[in-house]
């Protein structure tokens, strides 16, 4: 089995924390390699907001945060913004596909 | 600072070729490899495939394979991405992003090229 799975959507008021899951298997993210987090806003290109699990490049608020554990990842981002509203993609490594990258099929976070 | 710039929006036909541009600047080109993602109209972002600047070796996805050509011109910093016999399913926004490996992250971007595909 390939690819990863995210939830169509997630939602939280301004200040509250909201967790975007990213499930893979064990071709890709249960076989150790690295997921990546994109933020996409419309009509822009999309931002790397974390690298390797959970390391945030520079520039990127302290307020979003990775984590990986087993066959599955998640993003954090706490004390939400009315500006985090956007899509998110996760990315990894799958060696099912032939050596090839795949993105999960991304969350569209809502500011309420 | 890190540049990538794409080139402009493309009309085709059914069963024509695309080619886009992205020349980098910023960098040393042949330190890294150019990865090329799209987006069809309310779809999320697909993994196309990668090309090492350096060597020329690529890798691509099954469904693009056999009619994608991706190339690079160190001379002049800049990567391409032909995509022939077009169907009107390759209408997206095409990006292109530097990437290492071929597996790692993507950490600059292109501003995104549209390419509509149609009769």
């Amino acid at each position: 089995q390939s690819g990863l799975t995210q939830s169509p959507s997630v939602s939280g008021a301004p200040g509250q924390k909201i967790t975007i899951s990213c499930i893979g298997s064990s071709s890709n993210i249960g076989a150790g390699y690295d997921v990546h987090w994109y933020q996409h806003l419309p009509g822009t290109a999309p931002k790397l907001i974390i690298t390797a699990n959970s390391n945030r490049p520079s520039g990127v608020p302290d307020r979003f945060s990775g984590s990986k554990s087993g066959t599955s990842a998640s993003l954090a981002i706490a004390g939400l913004q009315t500006e985090d509203e956007a899509d998110y993609y996760c990315q990894s490594y799958d060696r099912n596909l032939g050596g090839l990258v795949v993105f999960g099929g991304g969350t569209k976070v809502t500011v309420l | 600072q890190v540049q990538l710039v794409q080139s402009g929006a493309e009309v085709k036909k059914p069963g024509a070729s695309v080619k886009v541009s992205c020349k980098a600047s910023g960098y040393s080109f042949r330190n890294f490899g150019i990865t090329w993602v799209r987006q069809a109209p309310g779809q999320g972002l697909e993994w196309m495939g990668w090309i090492n600047t350096y060597k020329g070796n690529s890798k691509s996805i099954q469904k693009v394979q056999g009619r994608v050509t991706m190339t690079a011109d160190t001379s002049t910093s800049t990567a391409y991405m032909e995509l022939q016999s077009l169907r009107s399913d390759d209408t997206a926004v095409y990006y292109c992003a530097r990437d290492q490996s071929g597996w790692g992250s993507l950490d600059h971007w292109g501003q995104g090229t549209l390419v509509t595909v149609s009769s």
